[in-house]
């Protein structure tokens, strides 16, 4: 496709069930970003891969959460023993190369509810 | 602590106005200021700003970057009702992270 698509786009889950969220990137990117936002909030920073490597995940909140891109392109992010506190839109970005010079393209986000 | 304030949180403005959006910064290791909307989910990218006092400018929009005084603004002249949206400003910074603001939210009635 031409932008970032991401999936589900909406996820509703009971608290402690595991949920995976998935992200395609623009062909050719290969810098891939994963975000949370919780409403009225701005994007908030949880990890990015620059190919198949996680380049910083410091902005993981804890161990409950992981992801993947183990071919430099889809990526999955993975929260188990899901809270009602994750609940929040869960936004992907890609980049052509990652930089702070470089625009994110942002996907339409998975809204995760978790009752 | 890393922080990026904008303001206001929220406007409602008439149709045909003028509008100037705030964000202001503290960071360490400055690289980059860049300006979102927000319409549904999807952020979609305005302004990449990297140099002080250079204007970019796109049809009605337009943003500058005071990298002394640590802010950015961003105006919209003769605004619209597609305007409305949230406004989001992203610091880059070093190590390739964009911190963003909480964002402000426009609204503008015919």
């Amino acid at each position: 496709g031409a932008g970032v698509s991401q999936t589900p786009s909406n996820k509703v889950t009971e608290k402690g069930k595991y949920v995976e969220l998935r992200c395609d990137p623009i062909s050719g990117h290969t810098a891939l970003y994963w975000y949370r936002q919780s409403l009225g909030q701005g994007p908030e920073f949880l990890i990015y891969f620059q190919g198949t490597g996680a380049a910083d995940d410091s902005g993981l909140p804890n161990d409950r959460f992981f992801a993947v891109r183990p071919e430099g392109s889809v990526s999955t992010l993975k929260i188990q023993r899901t809270e009602r506190g994750d609940s929040a839109v869960y936004l992907c970005a890609s980049s052509p190369i990652a930089g702070s010079y470089n625009e994110q393209f942002f996907g339409p986000g998975t809204r995760l509810t978790v009752l | 602590e890393d922080k990026v304030v904008q303001s206001p949180l929220s406007l409602v403005v008439h149709e045909g106005d003028t509008v100037t959006l705030n964000c202001s910064y503290e960071v360490t290791n400055f690289r980059s200021l860049l300006w979102y909307k927000q319409e549904k989910k999807a952020p979609t990218f305005l302004f990449m700003l990297t140099s002080s006092g250079i204007e970019k400018k796109s049809g009605r929009l337009s943003s500058i970057l005071d990298k002394k005084e640590l802010f950015s603004i961003l105006n919209i002249t003769a605004t619209q009702t597609g305007d409305s949206a949230v406004y989001l400003c992203a610091v880059g910074l070093n190590g390739n992270q964009f911190y963003f603001g909480t964002g402000t939210s426009l609204t503008v009635i015919p």
